[in-house]
This record gives structure tokens, sequence and C-alpha cells, in this order.
């Protein structure tokens, strides 16, 4: 079957510092592989994407490297903003043009 | 290019009302999804239509849920009747179709959603 599985949260970390949010799938075929951000107040919305094998997404400085050998697709980013605190969402697309989600981390940066 | 519409933003109903969300997707996608969010939980799918064909509704609860895209552009989901557990965000989403694209890429466009509370 298809599944996301991502690191629970909250996250809390200090402005400027480095953000990883684990990311790992269970999938049969070749999905592509998203990050969705959920800003307060606001609906989902891309934050990046990746479609195959070592393809790295990018965004707003967070990246994220689509791993076959390890079905992860974690996010990163070097040096977090309050503007950043948000709930993030990773998620697969299959052959069939469904989505699957993860539960979502959320982040909350402090000034 | 206008987003995805979804109306009403807020509703509060009691249990074993009904209640209807309606949503218009992005002009020329032929994929909507209607997506149920728990507070603290993922978007789970309830509804995947292409035009205005049923691709996926195996996570719909059928005796109170129904959703329609009869002219294969805009969608309404009932819920009839309500219960407790229904209380929770619905999010109307659509995408480019997979084929026009030629590539495996399409994602998903979101609605502000739906709001519902069951009392």
């Amino acid at each position: 079957g298809n599944s996301v599985t991502q690191m629970e949260g909250p996250v809390t970390l200090s402005e400027e510092a480095f953000l990883t949010i684990n990311c790992t799938y269970t999938a049969t075929g070749y999905p592509s592989l998203f990050w969705y951000v959920q800003y307060p107040g606001e609906g989902l919305q891309l934050l990046l994407k990746a479609t195959k094998a070592d393809d790295k997404g990018s965004n707003k400085g967070f990246e994220a490297t689509y791993r076959k050998e390890t079905t992860s697709f974690h996010l990163e980013k070097g040096s977090v903003q309050v503007s950043d605190s948000a709930v993030y969402f990773c998620a697969l697309k299959n052959n069939g043009n469904q989505f699957y989600f993860g539960t979502g981390t959320s982040l909350t940066v402090i000034p | 290019e206008a987003g995805v519409a979804q109306s009403p933003r807020y509703k509060i109903i009691e249990k074993r009302q009904s209640v209807a969300f309606w949503c218009n997707p992005i002009s020329g996608h032929a994929t909507l999804y209607w997506y149920q969010q728990i507070l603290g939980q993922g978007p789970k799918l309830l509804i995947q239509f292409q035009n205005n064909g049923v691709v996926d509704d195996s996570q719909l609860p059928k005796d109170r849920f129904s959703a329609e895209r009869l002219k294969g552009v805009d969608s309404t989901l009932k819920i009839q009747p309500a219960k407790l557990e229904d209380s929770a965000v619905y999010l109307c989403a659509s995408s480019f179709p997979a084929l026009l694209s030629g590539v495996n890429t399409g994602e998903l466009f979101f609605g502000e959603g739906s709001r519902l509370t069951v009392l």
C-alpha cells in the first residue's frame, strides 16, 4: 500500500537554527513526493516537490532530496525564521493521481 | 488566476442535521478531491473525481456522506445526518490531469477549507 510517516512534533527552534523534519514513505510503483505547508489561518500550499529518485526539490531556502534507497524525503533548512512557523505535511502521489499525506509536523520558531 | 473556491468557510450544526459544502476548482483542472482534516491530523481523502466520474471513494462513509460533480466542474459534498466525529475541516483540491503534462508531477491546489463543528 501507500503511506507516509513523518516526524512527530511539535518542533520548537530558535531563529537561525537548522531544521530537519523526517519523512519516509511506502509506495508501489514510482511516486512523486511533496512537502506542503499550512501557515496559521491559511490553506495548504505546495512548498516543494520531487518527481524521481535523486531529484532535489527546493523553495524559500527549504530543500528535500528524493532518496529511493532509504524511501525518504526529509525536509531541511539551514537557518529558520519566525515566518517559517507553520505545519508541514509530507505527501506522495502515486500513478493513479492519488495523494497520501503524513500527519503533519508543527514548527514554531522563536526570536 | 483564481484559486480553488470553497464555501461556506465555517458551519456549526447540531448532530443529526445535514450540511453541504461547495467547491469550484481552478479552471481547466479535471481532477477534484475532497479531503477531511481532523484537528492534529493530515488530510484524509474522501473522494476523487476525474471530470464528472468517481475515481476513488473507498474512504467515503457512504451511509452519511455523498458527493457529486455533475458537469465536471464544481462539486458538492453533503453530510446527512452529521455526527460529532464529523467535526473537521473539509478541504477541496484540484490538479492538472497527469496525461496533459505527460509527466507524473501534477501537484494539488487547495482551497481554504470549510470548517465544520458538530454540536
